[in-house]
């Protein structure tokens, strides 16, 4: 049973679209997050929720809006999608912030515009 | 500005041998350092992780090192294994603990 599952795992839209990537965890965790591995492969944090409340908001474009129904789900929405949008975009979960246990991840979606 | 840093992107090793791979960060108010290992198609998997009031944690073949004067951590795998090839990733952290800076990771080759 996936403990941290994104759909979908691949997604290829147009310029100008808008489009929802979905995470689900299953390990009882309060925090979830958004990273964004570049094409340089760096992954960069981008949201972060505690418990449905947003705790961390790097500096993402407001077409990017995250979404928390409760603390096993966050969605991330991202509206007018730019071709430099392409990258992996991968959700995690973690225990309560401070524990220092490290996040558990998805599998990524990986988002290509074209 | 990237505050971790892997300089090599890939590493080649022979089975049976050490693999090492080197982080540098450049924030020194990091106290809490962690690897991940992730293959393709997967997300990144937690391996091992080291506070900055040590210098030295090990977990089977997995060691990790931290240099805190010189802002440098590296991983020893020994014996290195062709299961253990994939792509190594970094990160670092601040006291607040929900938010790691990452590496853009070495791809660890392990020839049988």
């Amino acid at each position: 049973d996936t403990a941290v599952s994104q759909t979908p795992k691949y997604l290829v839209t147009q310029m100008g679209n808008d489009k929802s990537i979905k995470c689900e965890q299953n390990l009882g965790h309060d925090t979830m997050y958004w990273y964004k591995q570049d094409s340089k492969k760096f992954l960069k944090i981008m949201f972060s929720y505690n418990n449905k409340e947003l705790i961390i908001n790097e500096t993402v474009p407001n077409r990017f809006s995250p979404k928390s129904p409760d603390k096993a789900h966050l969605n991330l929405h991202i509206n007018s999608l730019e071709l430099g949008d392409s990258a992996v975009y991968f959700c995690a979960s973690s225990q309560v912030p401070g524990q220092g246990v490290g996040y558990t991840f998805g599998s990524g979606t990986r988002l290509t515009v074209v | 500005d990237q505050q971790v840093k892997q300089n090599s992107p890939s590493l080649s090793v022979q089975e049976g041998r050490i693999s090492i791979l080197n982080c540098d960060y450049t924030n020194s108010m990091f106290d809490y350092f962690l690897w991940y290992k992730k293959y393709p198609a997967e997300g990144p998997t937690f391996l091992i992780s080291i506070s900055s009031i040590k210098d030295k944690n090990e977990d089977g073949r997995f060691t990790v090192f931290l240099n805190k004067s010189a802002k440098h951590l590296s991983l020893h795998i020994v014996p290195s294994q062709p299961g253990d090839s994939a792509v190594y990733f970094c990160a670092a952290s601040r006291y607040n603990f929900n938010k790691f800076y990452f590496g853009s990771g070495t791809k660890l080759n392990v020839k049988p």
